[in-house]
């Protein structure tokens, strides 16, 4: 079973800097089935990021994801007020699906 | 627009079995996709419970195939959750998903809290 690991826990940023997000997986993955999420409290998680670097429908272009074996990565090009949230990277993969722990990306 | 929403007693006794509906609109579920559940304690990350296809091929977390089941209901238009034995640690909110062709999980529901306690 792939374990996913995604570091930092927690990103401590200002508006307008870069969040670069890191999600490990335990062994290569396919790129075609890894994706990203932002989840803000009380809400349900969005789809972000789908097949490594797919946006979703609507997504603003400062939300990129790139990536491939074992190592992915979301970054976020000039933190809007918005943007400052819980995100988890997935993967899916014989026929189950897989979520890292998450990483929280705080205003400083 | 697809749309899911959960509905489902929000309070379950320990060992007793959760039942959750997922009413979808917009989309028939006899058409494609995946369609399954996935849950967040409180506090804590997503966790994944299962799929079925709409071909009716079911697909669970190891962890929890022994008490969940995923099933459809194509005549409403509905899939639903049945976690039997629950304990304190099955309290979560539950969300129903939609998995795009891709794996991703592309629609979900706003999520309903269920609190396992006597």
């Amino acid at each position: 079973e792939i374990v996913l690991t995604q570091s930092p826990g927690t990103l401590s940023l200002s508006p307008g800097e870069r969040a670069t997000l890191s999600c490990r997986a335990s062994q290569s993955v396919s790129s075609n089935y890894l994706a990203w999420y932002q989840q803000k409290p009380g809400q349900a998680p969005r789809l972000l990021i789908y097949g490594t670097s797919s946006r979703a429908a609507g997504l603003p272009y400062r939300f990129s994801g790139s990536g491939s074996g074992t190592d992915f990565t979301l970054t976020i090009d000039g933190l809007e007020p918005e943007d400052f949230a819980m995100y988890y990277c997935q993967h899916y993969g014989s026929s189950l699906f897989t979520f890292g722990p998450g990483t929280k990306v705080e205003i400083k | 627009q697809v749309q899911l929403q959960e509905s489902g007693p929000g309070l379950v006794k320990p060992s007793e079995t959760l039942s959750l509906t997922c009413s979808v609109s917009g989309y028939s579920i006899s058409t494609g996709y995946y369609w399954g559940w996935v849950r967040q304690p409180p506090g804590k990350g997503l966790e994944w419970i299962g799929n079925v296809f709409h071909t009716g091929n079911k697909y669970y977390k190891a962890s929890l195939k022994t008490r969940a089941t995923v099933l459809m209901d194509t005549s409403k238009n509905q899939i639903s959750l049945r976690l039997s034995s629950v304990t304190a640690a099955d309290t979560a909110v539950y969300y129903c998903v939609r998995a795009g062709t891709g794996y991703y999980l592309d629609v979900w529901g706003k999520g309903t809290a269920v609190t396992v306690s006597s």
